[in-house]
């Protein structure tokens, strides 16, 4: 089946740093992807849609600035937290749909990315 | 794309049917109902979905209404590895769509 990659699974660093998580498509091409944060006990929020060759479109709410996306190639998305803050420690995930636009298959995720600033 | 409604928590013992319930009272007449579940620490998994008719697959069962506004998720012999948090999600099979993800039901599955 479909295959969603994420590295790292883990990060912690110190409070100022950028910090890059990547999000692969292993077996299908993905001209869009999507990027969630996950807080403790509470669900996904939808942060923003990558979109292949073009910028991507955030969320209300979502800084732009502060959370660059880059989908390079359609297989590769990634998220990149500008001088992270302990605010932004946090679960990130990504997730993309195999198959032809239009279809009713289901998006897959990745296995997300833990993201602790100290 | 419709708003879902499941209830927070469920327990379940071990061995025995969970049926998870997801109310999808305003979904469209094209709009697939779609379940995924997340174990701790890790990304949502795919578990099932459908349009109006009963599914089934090794993981699991889908059960919709007749006049599709519920649905029901069931795992037919709950074991431990299956406590997590499920997600009933309802959207058009209509472009790279997002969709938002609801609160979800907690599945404790007990000993």
């Amino acid at each position: 089946g479909a295959v969603v990659s994420q590295h790292p699974s883990r990060v912690i660093c110190k409070s100022g740093t950028s910090v890059k998580i990547e999000c692969r498509s292993l077996d299908f091409q993905a001209t869009t992807m999507f990027w969630y944060r996950q807080f403790p006990k509470q669900s996904l929020m939808l942060m923003a849609t990558s979109n292949e060759g073009s910028k991507a479109t955030y969320e209300q709410g979502v800084e732009k600035d502060k959370f660059l996306i880059n989908h390079a190639s359609l297989t590769l998305s990634t998220l990149t937290v500008t001088s992270a803050h302990p605010e932004d420690s946090s679960f990130y995930i990504c997730s993309a749909y195999p198959g032809q636009e239009g279809n009713n298959q289901p998006q897959h995720f990745g296995d997300g990315t833990r993201l602790s600033i100290l | 794309d419709a708003k879902t409604t499941q209830p927070p928590s469920m327990d379940c013992a071990e061995g025995r049917a969970a049926n998870l319930p997801c109310n999808h009272s305003t979904i469209s007449g094209n709009e697939y109902v779609y379940w995924y579940r997340q174990i701790h620490s890790q990304g949502p998994q795919y578990i099932i979905h459908g349009l109006k008719n009963n599914e089934t697959n090794e993981m699991a069962s889908l059960i919709i209404t007749e006049d599709r506004k519920s649905s029901t998720l069931i795992l037919p012999h709950a074991t431990l590895r299956d406590t997590a948090v499920y997600y009933c999600i309802v959207r058009f099979p209509r472009g790279y769509q997002k969709v938002t993800f609801g609160t979800g039901t907690k599945l404790q599955v007990i000993p």
